[in-house]
């Protein structure tokens, strides 16, 4: 079935850096997108960046343009979400997700930007 | 910019309910799909897709749920409120690869 498993989250000092992982697992990873969007405590949805199928396109929300960077690794069939110069409002749970669709998402990871 | 009403409702259940979403632009694509999804996150879970390209059920949702609407007025209804379809309900646009963009969410409890 599939699949989708974030790590990587923690707590961590305003402006160190962070890279979150997004293991899939149950479908052909090379054939799909990938997302990741993060929901602060008690708010609401926040895309922030997309990847295509072949990693040539990628598109980010203004919030994560200059510091987030998504990348993706075939042979581990892992996303990656590299987020540098944390603030404390990047505190949230992030999730991966998968196609246009958001049909399949993972259980979060949660990031507490704090000194 | 995704607007959904009301934001929160408390239904009776076994009664319908009735969520509207409405963007600030068109959501029909050039390919002559129109990109409004919906979706439910019951509490302490990740969201979960309902309703894909306005009216479609994703595998495995229950046929008491049905999308409409078109261009940028939609609507998502539940036949019959049940228990477990507490929670935050959210529409998305994915039209444009650059701005996908969520609705505020409606919050949808058991009276």
């Amino acid at each position: 079935q599939v699949q989708l498993v974030e790590s990587g989250g923690g707590v961590v000092q305003p402006g160190r850096s962070l890279r979150l992982s997004c293991a899939a697992s149950g479908f052909t990873f090379s054939s799909y997108a990938f997302h990741w969007v993060r929901q602060a405590p008690g708010k609401g949805l926040e895309w922030l960046t997309i990847i295509s199928s072949d990693a040539s396109l990628k598109y980010y929300a203004d919030s994560a343009k200059g510091r987030f960077t998504i990348s993706r690794d075939y042979s581990k069939n892992t996303v990656y979400l590299q987020m540098n110069s944390l603030r404390p409002e990047d505190t949230a749970v992030y999730y991966c997700a998968r196609t246009r669709n958001f049909d399949y998402w993972g259980r979060g990871t949660l990031v507490t930007v704090s000194s | 910019v995704m607007t959904q009403t009301p934001l929160s409702l408390s239904v009776t259940p076994g009664q319908p309910a009735s969520i509207s979403c409405k963007s600030t632009q068109s959501l029909l694509h050039s390919d002559g799909r129109t990109y409004l999804s919906w979706y439910l996150q019951k509490p302490g879970q990740p969201p979960q897709l309902l309703i894909y390209e306005v009216s479609n059920r994703f595998s495995g949702v229950s046929d008491r749920f049905s999308g409409s609407g078109s261009g940028t007025d939609f609507t998502l209804k539940i036949s019959r409120v049940e228990a477990e379809d507490v929670g935050v309900y959210y529409c998305m646009q994915s039209v444009q690869l650059l701005t996908y963009a969520f609705g505020q969410g409606t919050k949808l409890d058991i009276k």
